[in-house]
C-alpha cells in the first residue's frame, strides 16, 4: 500500500525565519511527487517533481526530490504571516494517474 | 480558466439522514476525484473516475457511499444514511492528464449531528 509521511506535522516560527519540511513515501511505481498548500479552502498546487535533484523554485519556495533516498523537502525562506497553512505532499502513481496524500504540516507563522 | 466547482459549501445533517455533493470539474478534464478530508488528516481518495467510467473505487464505503459521473462532466456524490465518522470536508479535483496536477474545489463541509 501506497504510504506518505510528512515531518514535522507541526512547525511555529516567527516572520522572517527559514523553514523545511520533510515528506518521505512509499509507493510502488512512482510517477511523481506534489506539494500543495492548504488554507481554509482548497488545496492550491505549488510544485510538481519528477526528477530526483532538479530544484523547483517559486519566490521564496522551494523543493528537491531525492528519488533514490524516497523524500522530498519544501524550503520557505524569509516567512511571512501569509505562508501559515497545511502544507500536504502527494505522490502519485504510474497506474492510473491515483495520487495519495500524507497528513500535512501545519505551519504558523507569527508577527 | 473556471476552477472545480462544488456545492453546497457547508451542510448540516443529523445521523441516518441522505446527502448529495456535486462537482464540477475544469472544462476538458477527463479525470475526476472524490476526496475526504477528516480534520487534521490529509485527503484521502474515495473514488477516481476517467471519463464516465470508475478507475478506483476501492477505499469507497459502498454501504452508504455513492458516486456518479454520468456524461462524463460533472459527478455527485451521495451518501446514505449518514453516520457521525462521516463529518469531514468532501473535496473534488480534477485533472488533464498524466504529468498534470490536480486543481481542486472548495470542498464541501459536512457536519452530522
Amino acid at each position: 500500500e501506497d504510504k506518505v509521511v510528512q515531518s514535522p506535522l507541526s512547525l511555529v516560527v516567527h516572520e522572517g525565519d527559514t523553514v523545511t519540511l520533510n515528506c518521505s513515501y512509499e509507493v510502488t511505481n512512482f510517477r511523481s511527487l506534489l506539494w500543495y498548500k492548504q488554507e481554509k479552502k482548497a488545496p492550491t498546487f505549488l510544485f510538481m517533481l519528477t526528477s530526483s535533484g532538479i530544484e523547483k523554485k517559486s519566490g521564496r519556495l522551494s523543493s528537491i526530490l531525492d528519488k533514490k533516498e524516497l523524500f522530498s523537502i519544501l524550503n520557505i525562506t524569509a516567512t511571512q504571516t501569509g505562508d501559515s497553512a497545511v502544507y500536504l505532499c502527494a505522490v502519485e502513481d504510474n497506474y492510473g494517474q491515483n495520487f495519495v496524500f500524507g497528513p500535512g504540516t501545519r505551519l504558523s507563522v507569527l508577527p | 480558466e473556471a476552477g472545480v466547482a462544488q456545492s453546497p459549501r457547508y451542510k448540516i445533517i443529523e445521523k441516518r439522514q441522505s446527502v448529495a455533493f456535486w462537482c464540477n470539474p475544469i472544462s476538458g478534464h477527463a479525470t475526476l476525484y472524490w476526496y475526504q478530508q477528516i480534520l487534521g488528516q490529509g485527503p484521502k481518495l474515495l473514488i477516481q473516475f476517467q471519463n464516465n467510467g470508475v478507475v478506483d473505487d476501492s477505499q469507497l464505503p459502498k454501504d452508504r457511499f455513492s458516486a456518479e459521473r454520468l456524461k462524463g462532466v460533472d459527478s455527485t456524490l451521495k451518501i446514505q444514511p449518514a453516520k457521525l465518522e462521516d463529518s469531514a470536508v468532501y473535496l473534488c479535483a480534477s485533472s488533464d492528464s498524466k504529468d498534470s496536477p490536480l486543481h481542486f474545489g472548495n470542498g464541501t463541509r459536512l457536519t452530522v449531528t
